[in-house]
């Protein structure tokens, strides 16, 4: 069936080296995908919209230059955030949804800047 | 107002109680709604879609009053694995591009 699968599930890296994170939709074809991020505690907070072929729509308030997005085929939409910072450690999730509505997330990535 | 409003609790319950959970959205034009529910540190995962009529799925029961813009969950007899956080998702399309509004959870902890 449909599943968003999401990699690296953890990752620690040093401050101001660059991190990617892949998020592929399995069984299905997702033109859109969706990035967020979630402090503890905290609701999900859309980061951007990612366009297969196209520029991904970003979110107010978050820096495009520092979180890039691409979108290049129907199943792989990858976040890399780029010189990272402590204050970028969070969770990262992705999801697409499936007609109807329906939203599949990925099994999200735990990022530690150090 | 928030898009997507819910209590953010905790709602500390008993092992075979039941509990309820409401939600409300304000995007009148709303196309289809959810419950997901979050473990600590997981990702969200579909609990069940919310429909006029409602649904009931084993021991949950979800309900959608379209006229009220109210989204509600009923747990019938609480089990300790229930105790997650519970998300009222409101999307304003039944279509794949469109973007998921959330609630900021609700958290049920349920006891022995």
């Amino acid at each position: 069936g449909a599943v968003v699968s999401q990699h690296p599930s953890r990752v620690i890296c040093k401050s101001g080296t660059s991190v990617k994170i892949e998020c592929r939709s399995l069984d299905f074809q997702a033109t859109t995908m969706f990035w967020y991020r979630q402090f503890p505690k905290q609701s999900l907070m859309l980061m951007a919209t990612s366009n297969e072929g196209s520029k991904a729509t970003y979110e107010q308030g978050v820096e495009k230059d520092k979180f890039l997005i691409n979108h290049a085929s129907l199943t792989l939409s990858t976040l890399t955030v780029t010189s990272a910072h402590p204050e970028d450690s969070s969770f990262y999730i992705c999801s697409a949804n499936l007609a109807g509505g329906l939203s599949l997330f990925g099994e999200g990535s735990w990022l530690t800047v150090v | 107002r928030k898009e997507v409003e819910q209590d953010p609790g905790p709602f500390n319950v008993p092992e075979g109680a039941t509990v309820a959970f409401n939600c409300t959205y304000s995007n009148s034009a709303s196309q289809s709604f959810f419950w997901y529910r979050q473990d600590c540190r997981k990702e969200p995962k579909l609990l069940m879609s919310v429909y006029s009529s409602g649904n009931e799925d084993g021991r949950f029961t979800a309900q959608l009053n379209r006229a009220s813009q109210y989204i509600s969950l009923l747990i019938r007899d609480s089990k300790l694995s229930d105790s997650a956080t519970y998300l009222c998702v409101v999307n304003p399309t039944t279509g794949t591009a469109s973007k998921l509004t959330f609630g900021t959870g609700t958290r049920l902890q349920v006891t022995l």
